[in-house]
């Protein structure tokens, strides 16, 4: 079945960077697009970033754009966020998602918590 | 950008009662709306998407309905395993993605 697992996180410092990956399997990767999506705890969801199943189109969130990187790596079936210039409300669970037929997002990892903190 | 609304912010019901959540676009999505469940700790999880079209596995308590600005998720008689927050989520005009504040469902 498909698994979508998100590493990476942890607490950092404002300013600082941070990478986090999405380990993809039990689906073609290589054939669809990816979504990172985040959520405050206790708050609701965020979409931040999405990329097409080639890499050849990425788009951001008005909150993240010019700080934040997606990225894929398609022979390692991976999907990366690229985070920079981290700022205390971008701490939230961040959460891949694979885009399979439509606009929606079909499946989620169990996520990862990024935590900007001084 | 679309902006999702939904209510009721809670809903408070008896296990056995019916639900109904309504969630608002601030212009059409058509039929771009998917609905999630979320409970704590865990994951999101797709519901219904195409405005009316359950996902794999998804029981037919659930159901969707609605165009243009207006939608409801319907849930028909609770489970002890529905009591969770849900989200609504136009994709008809992106980017951005966009989700509603959610609606959480808790035991009366």
């Amino acid at each position: 079945q498909v698994q979508l697992v998100e590493s990476g996180g942890g607490v950092v410092q404002p300013g600082g960077s941070l990478r986090l990956s999405c380990a993809a399997s039990g689906f073609a990767f290589s054939k669809y697009g990816m979504h990172w999506v985040r959520q405050v705890p206790g708050k609701g969801l965020e979409w931040v970033a999405f990329i097409r199943y080639d890499g050849s189109n990425t788009y951001y969130g008005d909150s993240v754009k010019g700080r934040f990187t997606i990225s894929r790596d398609n022979s390692k079936n991976t999907l990366y966020l690229q985070m920079n210039s981290l700022r205390g409300d971008d701490t939230a669970v961040y959460y891949c998602s694979n885009r399979v037929a439509g606009g929606w997002f079909d499946n989620w990892g169990q996520g990862t918590l990024v935590s900007v903190s001084s | 950008e679309i902006v999702m609304t939904q209510s009721p912010a809670t809903l408070s019901l008896s296990p056995g009662e019916g639900a109904t959540l309504s969630c608002r676009a601030s212009q059409s999505v058509s039929s771009s709306l998917a609905w999630y469940q979320q409970k704590p700790g865990q994951a999101p999880r797709l519901l219904i998407y195409g405005a009316s079209t359950r996902a794999t596995g998804i029981p037919a308590r659930f159901s969707g309905s609605g165009s243009g600005t207006e939608f409801t998720l319907t849930i028909s008689s609770l489970q002890s395993e529905d009591f969770a927050v849900y989200y609504c989520q136009q994709y008809n005009n992106w980017p951005p993605w966009t989700f509603g504040q959610g609606t959480k469902v808790e035991i009366k």
